[in-house]
């Protein structure tokens, strides 16, 4: 079964950055997207960007493209969304989700990490 | 203004059938997906590929695809449907990225 397990929530000062980790088992190596999604306080689903583990390639939404890297690290299968430059506007609940490779559905989720900016 | 449009309310009475529409230019060139999230929770997949289910989401959701519109249906409506539903899919033009419908908010009424 596969499970995301994110980590814990976070308050940033605004123009720091944040890094979220989301740790993946039950994968098969490589036949996955990992996807990121912000869903700000009372507001809908907005996606911020995916990446292949298989190639390390990522696609960003162009909303974050400037301030968002997702990156992993294969030997823990752990997956990470960082995002700079933070604004109150990013106060949200981030949460990874993965899909099959070569398909766009975010399958499974991750639990949210709540991340809360203010001076 | 959203790439993918969903009315913001839906309701329906227990047993009930209702559908969730959800239309943008995109729908008929890629694949829409279904997605429930329930109060306080992570969204859940609910429909893949305009009408497939994951397993285990039982039968009374069920999507559609005609044109530029997608549905989602479900019957014999239940409490526990009470939730927000999102549509999305793949928007080849933009570079590629997934983009999401504004969410439809079902009341069991």
């Amino acid at each position: 079964e596969v499970q995301l397990v994110q980590s814990g929530a976070e308050m940033k000062r605004p123009g720091t950055t944040v890094t979220i980790s989301c740790s993946i088992s039950g994968h098969t190596s490589g036949d996955y997207y990992i996807h990121w999604v912000q869903q700000a306080p009372g507001k809908g689903l907005e996606w911020v960007g995916l990446l292949d583990p298989e190639d390390g390639a990522t696609i960003y939404a162009e909303k974050f493209q400037d301030r968002v890297t997702i990156s992993v690290d294969s030997s823990t299968n752990t997956a990470y969304m960082e995002m700079s430059s933070l604004k109150s506007d990013d106060t949200a609940v981030y949460y990874c989700a993965t899909g099959d490779q070569g398909d766009y559905g975010l399958a499974r989720w991750g639990q949210g990490t709540r991340v809360t900016v203010s001076s | 203004q959203s790439v993918l449009t969903q009315p913001p309310s839906a309701s329906g009475t227990l047993g009930q059938r209702v559908t969730i529409s959800c239309s943008g230019s995109i729908v008929g060139g890629t694949f829409i997906y279904w997605y429930q999230q329930l109060p306080g929770r992570a969204p859940k997949l609910l429909i893949y590929r305009n009408d497939q289910r994951p397993s285990g989401v039982p039968d009374r959701f069920s999507g559609s695809t005609s044109g530029t519109s997608a549905s989602l249906a479900i019957s014999g409506l239940r409490s526990e449907d009470e939730a927000e539903y999102y549509c999305a899919g793949w928007h080849h033009s933009l570079s590629g990225q997934e983009v999401f419908g504004g969410g439809t908010k079902l009341t069991v009424l």
